[in-house]
């Protein structure tokens, strides 16, 4: 089955410096890596994802890139605020039926004023 | 809109007890998901479901039943609770398996 790594697993920027969180996963039927970001208390929420046919997608000051052949995929965060401290969890999953999504064990994210 | 409501949100078992969590889901998805959450360890499969009257087991799911008697439902039970289902408990659902799942608040579940 799916198996995807996430590090560093704890990351610690200044505030307005970048971030960045990568993942790699082992099945190459792998089509759909969404990105999620979980505060304090609260259920994962998704910020960003990209599709295996497409290498970048963008929104604001999120990027994710995403290597296929190399099977591994990344989150880039600009100018990082402290609103951003939070735990982040890459996935992946195929869009066949009665696939479930697998995730990664997540990255602490903190971001020092 | 709702989204996805998980019942309870907080509840402490004594070993032994039996117990069910109930997800529910406003969105018309055909996915519905079980995770535990564990320090360290990420978002861990229970049991998942793709469609009502099925379920199928995830990466740990022993100690668990679920059931998806209605399309907005999702059940999770444990029959003989064990201080090791001490956790968090996430309910998820999503339209198909490539597209956003939604998850509810958690439940904390501590077996005593």
């Amino acid at each position: 089955g799916e198996n995807v790594e996430q590090h560093p697993s704890t990351l610690s920027v200044q505030e307005g410096d970048s971030a960045v969180i990568k993942c790699t996963y082992s099945d190459s039927a792998s089509n759909y890596f969404p990105w999620y970001k979980q505060e304090l208390g609260k259920g994962p929420q998704l910020i960003i994802d990209i599709r295996s046919n497409v290498g970048e997608k963008k929104d604001q000051r999120i990027a994710v890139t995403l290597n296929k052949t190399a099977k591994h995929f990344s989150l880039h965060i600009t100018e990082t605020q402290p609103e951003d401290s939070a735990v982040y969890f890459c996935a992946a999953s195929i869009s066949n039926y009665g696939q479930n999504f697998v995730f990664g064990p997540g990255t602490r994210l903190s971001v020092l004023p | 809109n709702a989204g996805v409501t998980q019942t309870p949100k907080f509840r402490v078992l004594k070993t032994g007890q039996s117990m069910t969590l109930l997800c529910a889901q406003d969105m018309n998805h055909e996915y519905m998901y079980w995770y535990r959450q564990d320090p360290g360890m990420g978002l861990r499969l229970i049991h998942y479901s793709v469609g009502e009257g099925t379920t199928a087991k995830g990466e740990v799911p022993d100690g668990y039943n679920v059931s998806r008697l209605k399309k907005q439902n999702f059940l999770l039970g444990l029959e003989s609770a064990a201080p090791s289902q001490t956790s968090v408990y996430f309910c998820a659902s999503s339209y198909r398996a490539d597209t956003e799942a939604f998850f509810g608040q958690g439940t904390r579940l501590t077996v005593v």
